[in-house]
């Protein structure tokens, strides 16, 4: 599977944008980004994905570099209750369903 | 929609005995997936299932762990005999497995802990 690097850790301010980077430079053609956080004694949850353009949902937006070798999560205003650890996946979208977790970054959130 | 739903939420037990997780998955979804977490080494899968029919379980850590999906709404992970390493937050999570980039939806886990 090809590898995803993000940083362990981040902090952030309530009610600033927060952007939470990945760097996946072996990404083959048929790799979709997905992004999953997993809250404090939940199960992970699913963030966003996309492929090659920028996405955007309820949740947060997707920055996806011209070369696919990195991506950003972006929150455009963080609360306290999107402290969590936020998890940058590629998935093989000719391979089924299964995900692998690397170590994510944890996010924190002062007031 | 109720969501993935496991039970029980919290298992205590002592080196030696059995352990049944349960899993039901979001009605509909035909994919099944057992992932579990410890600090030491994240979240592994474990095994997963598409119709009913299990896929992939290299994940499974050796012949005391089994799975398995009998319908598709219900799952069980069971460890036999079980030891302290087995100590984890097992999760459960279910998808479509007939649609590209379908998101998993996972339950909330059960906390095992084996003295």
């Amino acid at each position: 599977d090809a590898k995803t690097t993000q940083p362990n850790s981040m902090e952030s301010n309530e009610e600033e944008p927060v952007h939470l980077p990945c760097n996946h430079s072996t990404i083959s053609g048929t790799d979709y980004i997905h992004w999953y956080r997993q809250l404090p004694s939940q199960g992970p949850e699913y963030v966003i994905h996309g492929l090659t353009s920028n996405v955007n949902n309820r949740m947060a937006s997707l920055a996806i570099a011209e070369d696919r070798k990195s991506s950003t999560l972006i929150l455009h205003r963080a609360t306290l209750r999107d402290a969590a650890v936020y998890y940058c996946i590629l998935r093989d979208g000719n391979a089924g369903n299964m995900l692998t977790f690397g170590g994510g970054t944890r996010l924190m959130v002062k007031p | 929609d109720a969501g993935v739903i496991q039970s029980p939420r919290h298992e205590v037990t002592e080196m030696g005995q059995e352990v049944t997780l349960r899993c039901k998955p979001i009605s509909g979804h035909n994919s099944l997936f057992w992932y579990r977490q410890t600090m030491m080494r994240g979240l592994e899968l474990l095994i997963y299932f598409n119709n009913n029919v299990p896929i992939d379980d290299s994940g499974m850590p050796e012949d005391r762990f089994s799975a398995k999906m009998p319908n598709a709404s219900f799952s069980t992970l069971k460890i036999q005999p079980s030891e302290p390493r087995d100590s984890a937050v097992y999760f459960c999570a279910s998808s479509l497995a007939d649609r590209n980039n379908s998101p998993l939806h996972f339950g909330n886990g059960t906390r095992l802990t084996v003295t």
